[in-house]
């Protein structure tokens, strides 16, 4: 297992603050994602990295921006947060294409 | 386009009771891994099994059976003798093994499995 921590676990932030959540990983895993889950949706990609500073978008990254300055760090920011983005964020890594993933725990955000 | 549905939403079983939860896929790629993952009340998702599209043999890991149909597109996920403990949100996913798609996994939007005494 990748050994991932996510913090914090809950926040709670007022609509147009700046929030980052982090992703922290202890294999040195290359491939690294942030997924949203929502109630009838499932898990949604936002974001995800297949190595240090390289990054791109899924299919619900507007409003989110990542950055991956360290092979074991993942960041995921909200620039200016809104009630929309209220969710469970939950990070992701793996190693090998078609590897599973192993998932952190998740951060429940809620934005008031 | 990848797309995965799980068009049960919620089932109740009584403990004991077999049953299936369906995942059916599209995708245009030859070369793809399908998996299934199981969230249970307290949250967290845990991986429970990977099958590539070349191996189309039924697999079985004690109560739990996987049924993988290229010709359907399914991969069908069955418990057996259900448990109390076998509640949980069960989600099927599907790679992209595309070059450059970063292995992204396209999830379901999963099935609430309900075991009651």
């Amino acid at each position: 297992d990748a050994g991932i921590t996510q913090s914090p676990r809950h926040k709670v932030t007022e609509t147009g603050t700046p929030v980052t959540l982090r992703c922290h990983q202890t294999e040195n895993h290359r491939y690294m994602y942030w997924y949203r889950q929502d109630p009838g949706h499932g898990l949604r990609l936002i974001h995800y990295s297949y190595g240090v500073k390289d990054t791109d978008k899924g299919e619900v990254s507007d409003g989110y921006s990542v950055s991956r300055s360290k092979t074991e760090d993942f960041l995921l920011t909200l620039e200016s947060a809104t009630s929309s983005q209220t969710s469970v964020y939950f990070c992701a890594a793996h190693e090998t294409l078609g590897g599973g993933y192993t998932f952190g725990s998740g951060t429940r955000l809620t934005v008031v | 386009a990848q797309k995965v549905t799980q068009a049960q939403t919620e089932i109740s079983v009584v403990e004991k009771e077999d049953v299936t939860l369906d995942c059916v896929y599209e995708t245009r790629d030859t070369t793809y891994y399908l998996f299934w993952y199981k969230q249970p009340p307290s949250g967290e998702l845990v991986f429970l099994i990977r099958r590539n599209s070349f191996d189309e043999q039924n697999e079985i890991s004690g109560r739990y059976s996987w049924n993988f149909q290229k010709s359907t597109s399914s991969f069908n996920f069955t418990i057996t003798a259900s448990q109390v403990v076998d509640s949980a949100v069960y989600f099927c996913a599907l790679s992209d093994l595309r070059p450059g798609g970063g292995n992204k996994l396209t999830f379901g939007t999963g099935t609430q499995l309900k075991v009651e005494l």
